[in-house]
């Protein structure tokens, strides 16, 4: 298994650019999330999905959309890009949302210029 | 909002030693947490958990101590390694309608001198 594999590694955007940060796993985990991590703190939740088709917002989710087609891939898309954005992005997933174990993917550094 | 915290920020270690990292968390509803390791330019790696309804936990050479009553969690690792130099993270999660959205501390840097 892959596990959880993110596109690009390596991002940098102009203000007002729009793009999609690309996430995808292979171990059919219904539970999906997108996390940022700034400097010096932990990571905080964007857009979570539990499972295809459903979506819901996490603690931090102006600016950012996101959708579930499919049980592999959850893309995050940033619609106009802002210099508050700048951060490493990363994925993760879980087999459900409950007690167990979310595994990260390696994550996107993203700078907004 | 509820959060969660550090009380050290770095904290530094012989090799062989043991070290202990703690975290504080605020949100008295959370039942359950998790502890995360993050490696230079690699996602966080889950280390252990716990339910809110054990007091200790453990694992290969870590373990994990909860204490509901002070709401502060500890990380324990065993003869501390090189390999072992990384930020550790407290991660809590509420439960109820927030089931599933983890609620992450700032970190603490672990480095190991050989």
């Amino acid at each position: 298994n892959a596990g959880v594999t993110q596109t690009p590694k390596f991002q940098v955007l102009k203000t007002g650019q729009s793009m999609t940060l690309q996430c995808a796993q292979d171990m059919n985990h219904e539970y999906m999330s997108w996390y940022r991590q700034d400097p010096g703190m932990g990571l905080r939740l964007i857009h979570y999905s539990v499972g295809a088709g459903i979506t819901d917002q996490g603690e931090v989710p102006n600016g950012y959309n996101v959708s579930r087609s499919t049980t592999e891939d959850f893309p995050l898309r940033l619609l106009s890009a802002a210099p508050s954005q700048t951060s490493v992005y990363f994925c993760a997933s879980s087999y459900s949302k409950g007690y167990n174990e979310q595994f990260f993917g390696p994550g996107t550094r993203l700078t907004v210029l | 909002g509820e959060s969660v915290g550090l009380h050290l920020p770095t904290l530094s270690v012989q090799e062989g030693d043991n070290s202990i990292i703690n975290c504080a968390y605020s949100n008295s509803a959370s039942d359950y947490f998790i502890w995360y390791k993050q490696e230079s330019g690699k996602g966080p790696q889950f280390i252990i958990d716990i339910r809110s309804n054990m007091d200790k936990r453990q694992g290969q050479r870590v373990t994990v101590l909860l204490n509901k009553t002070v709401k502060h969690l500890s990380l324990q690792i065993a003869a501390t390694q090189p390999g072992d130099s990384a930020v550790y993270f407290c991660a809590e999660n509420a439960g109820g309608t927030s089931y599933g959205k983890l609620t992450f501390g700032q970190g603490t840097i672990l480095t190991v001198h050989p």
